[in-house]
């Protein structure tokens, strides 16, 4: 059962204009979440993070918005850049909640394509 | 700084033989991750380390899978005997106290 959910396997985006992933999410113990960036033959790499008390947080051209009750999250990025092309992984983590803190469970990923 | 070292990049092995995947965390990382990614199931956890102690082996997938992390700087994840089903890329991620996890640029493992 998956717990992290991306239902976009992939998606294009014209340079300049608005990218937006989305992530959904089943367990309601997750209280931190994560957005990682990978390249082909690299590992994934750190993006933007969001605590469940908050519901934005921006980096940048980077903002990731989390929707608890509806225990939704997406990244928006604007503007989008050739450079940004890369398959996002969204994750979650149960926190300080005791066993299993700092472990993280991740999305299966959205391919981004953005067209110049 | 270097950051998490993974080796080697790539293994090609035969069904039946030891495979052994060795990780050197970032410097002064008290957490070590073992991940494993297929398209079918995409990142999966299989192990973690605290102060080079295992803290859960509970993604591990088989008694075929062992993971030794004897000092800081370095961890080993060993595949005896190998399968074609343990094709995949293996990732090795550390972190200090926190969340943010910092990956290597994976093994690509074939078990042919």
């Amino acid at each position: 059962d998956q717990q992290v959910k991306q239902n976009s396997p992939s998606l294009s985006v014209q340079e300049g204009r608005i990218s937006i992933l989305n992530c959904d999410y089943t367990n309601s113990m997750f209280d931190y979440f994560l957005w990682y960036k990978k390249y082909p033959a690299e590992g994934p790499t750190f993006l933007i993070s969001i605590s469940s008390i908050k519901d934005k947080n921006e980096d940048g051209r980077f903002t990731v918005f989390l929707n608890k009750s509806a225990k939704h999250l997406s990244l928006h990025i604007v503007p989008s850049q050739p450079g940004d092309s890369a398959v996002y992984f969204c994750a979650a983590s149960e926190g300080d909640s005791g066993a299993g803190s700092y472990q993280l469970t991740f999305g299966k990923g959205t391919k981004l394509s953005v067209i110049p | 700084d270097a950051g998490v070292i993974q080796s080697p990049r790539h293994e090609v092995t035969e069904m039946g033989q030891e495979v052994t995947l060795r990780c050197k965390p970032i410097s002064g990382h008290d957490y070590l991750f073992w991940y494993r990614q297929t398209m079918m199931r995409g990142l999966e956890l299989l192990i973690y380390f605290n102060n080079n102690v295992p803290i859960d082996d509970s993604g591990m997938p088989e008694d075929r899978f062992s993971a030794k992390m004897p000092n800081a700087s370095f961890s080993t994840l060993k595949i005896q005997p190998s399968e074609p089903r343990d094709s995949a890329v293996y990732f090795c991620a550390s972190s200090l106290v926190g969340w943010t996890q910092y990956f290597g640029p994976g093994t690509r493992l074939t078990v042919l």
